[in-house]
């Protein structure tokens, strides 16, 4: 059975940093590119970052250029984003996804308030 | 960054019909923006009904299908069911990133 799992969401002071994990199992991690995807409350899905195969290759969109880092490990088939300088609009559900979106985790709520 | 636009809202009656479309800023969607479509229950992570403009996964009921229509990618849902009262979101690919659009809240009455 493919499962994605999110950790590491919580509550964060603005200009603080978070860094979330996805471990996957039940595919070969490694021949999938990965991407993470936010949500914030009452809100619809904003795309954040791809990442390819190998972790050569990495893409954003500029609301978190330079701010948020997707990164992955192979040998632990797990994602992860580092996210620095969290502002309050980044406070959302996190969820990562495997190629072509075939499977989501459950998602990993970040807050960030003072 | 392109901006990627759908209907708010659309109701359907049960079994009836009815076609959800994504459109983008940039002009006519095609295959190359390699649209997806994605359902959302309140208190779930979504769920990927369609791939590529219009491949389905394994467990995408057989009365959705997609297409391109008009300059715009199309979600058509025939038949309509009580559970697929959902908010669906289409996905476009703009190089290798990806933008969602607003969504489409379906009411089924």
């Amino acid at each position: 059975e493919v499962q994605l799992v999110e950790s590491g969401g919580g509550l964060v002071q603005p200009g603080g940093s978070l860094r979330l994990a996805c471990v996957a199992s039940g595919f070969t991690f490694s021949n999938d590119w990965m991407r993470w995807v936010r949500q914030a409350p009452g809100k619809g899905l904003e795309w954040l970052a791809n990442i390819n195969r190998d972790g050569s290759e990495k893409n954003y969109v500029d609301s978190v250029k330079g701010r948020f880092t997707i990164s992955r490990d192979n040998a632990k088939n797990s994602l992860f984003l580092q996210m620095n300088s969290l502002r309050a609009d980044d406070t959302a559900v996190y969820y990562c996804a495997r190629d072509q979106y075939r499977s989501w985790g459950q998602g990993t709520l970040v807050t960030v308030s003072s | 960054q392109a901006v990627v636009t759908q209907e708010p809202s659309l109701t359907v009656s049960p079994g009836g019909t009815v076609t959800l479309t994504c459109g983008s800023s940039t002009g006519a969607v095609t295959s190359g923006h390699y649209p997806y479509w994605f359902q959302q229950k309140p208190g779930q992570a979504p769920t990927t009904l369609i791939y590529e403009t219009s491949s389905k996964h394994s467990w995408t009921p057989a009365r959705f299908s997609a297409s391109l229509l008009g300059g715009k990618a199309a979600l058509t849902l025939s038949g309509a069911q009580p559970e697929d009262e959902a908010e669906y979101y289409c996905l476009l690919s703009y190089g290798a990133r990806g933008v969602f659009g607003g969504g489409t809240k379906l009411t089924v009455l």
